[in-house]
């Protein structure tokens, strides 16, 4: 299993370009979430997903939108790309059970820059 | 008020030096208590996790909760140079959505 994963790993922006952040996971895992890390911060959440065709809004959803069409893939779209939004993106999955902790599974991140 | 507050430090110990590292709380809710490793450019990996209060351990890592006073703690014995990395704290109620609440993060530099 590859487990997580993101493309691309960096990539730099100018300010009102669009770009989609890829994330697919091979483990058949149910939720899926999209945080974003600034500098000297923790993970904040964006959005996730439940299931396929299931998105909602995390706490710093605004300036995004999600979609899931399948199991494995939860691609984040950046419309307008603005300043606040250079940041590292991680994607993570999990595997739900009830009345049972399950660990979400992170992928490597992607770097982004908007300038 | 932050829902969980962690000493952003940078720490730093040397090796075989015993590590306290804490994050506090606000919401009651919480009953799933993790603590993640980050090395440099890399995504978060699960170290620990306890269900509700109590110790768990793990070889040279020990996690502690405390809910009366909303306080979680990992301890790390005879750190090593590969202990370096930020570790974060994060929680999560018994909500459907699993979410996680994280900590800012304690950067920990092991000196050899």
């Amino acid at each position: 299993n590859a487990g997580v994963t993101q493309t691309p790993k960096f990539r730099i922006l100018k300010i009102g370009q669009s770009m989609t952040l890829q994330c697919t996971q091979d483990m058949n895992h149910n939720y899926m979430y999209w945080y974003r890390q600034d500098p000297g911060m923790g993970l904040k959440l964006i959005y996730y997903s439940v299931g396929a065709g299931i998105t909602d809004k995390g706490e710093v959803p605004n300036g995004y939108n999600v979609s899931r069409s399948t199991t494995e893939d939860f691609p984040l779209r950046l419309e307008l790309a603005a300043p606040s939004q250079t940041s590292v993106y991680f994607c993570a999955s999990i595997l739900t059970a009830p009345s049972s902790y399950n660990e979400q599974f992170f992928g490597p991140g992607t770097r982004l820059t908007v300038l | 008020q932050k829902e969980v507050e962690q000493d952003p430090g940078p720490l730093s110990v040397p090796e075989g030096a015993i590590v306290s590292l804490n994050c506090t709380y606000s919401n009651s809710a919480f009953q799933y208590f993790m603590w993640y490793r980050q090395y440099s450019r890399k995504g978060p990996e699960l170290l620990m996790y306890t269900y509700s209060s109590g110790n768990k351990e793990d070889g040279r890592f020990t996690a502690q909760v405390d809910k009366s006073s909303k306080y979680i703690s990992l301890f790390i014995r005879d750190s090593q140079p590969s202990d370096s990395a930020t570790y974060l704290c994060a929680m999560s109620g018994t909500g459907s959505a699993r979410q996680l609440t994280f900590g800012s993060g304690t950067q920990l530099t092991v000196l050899p």
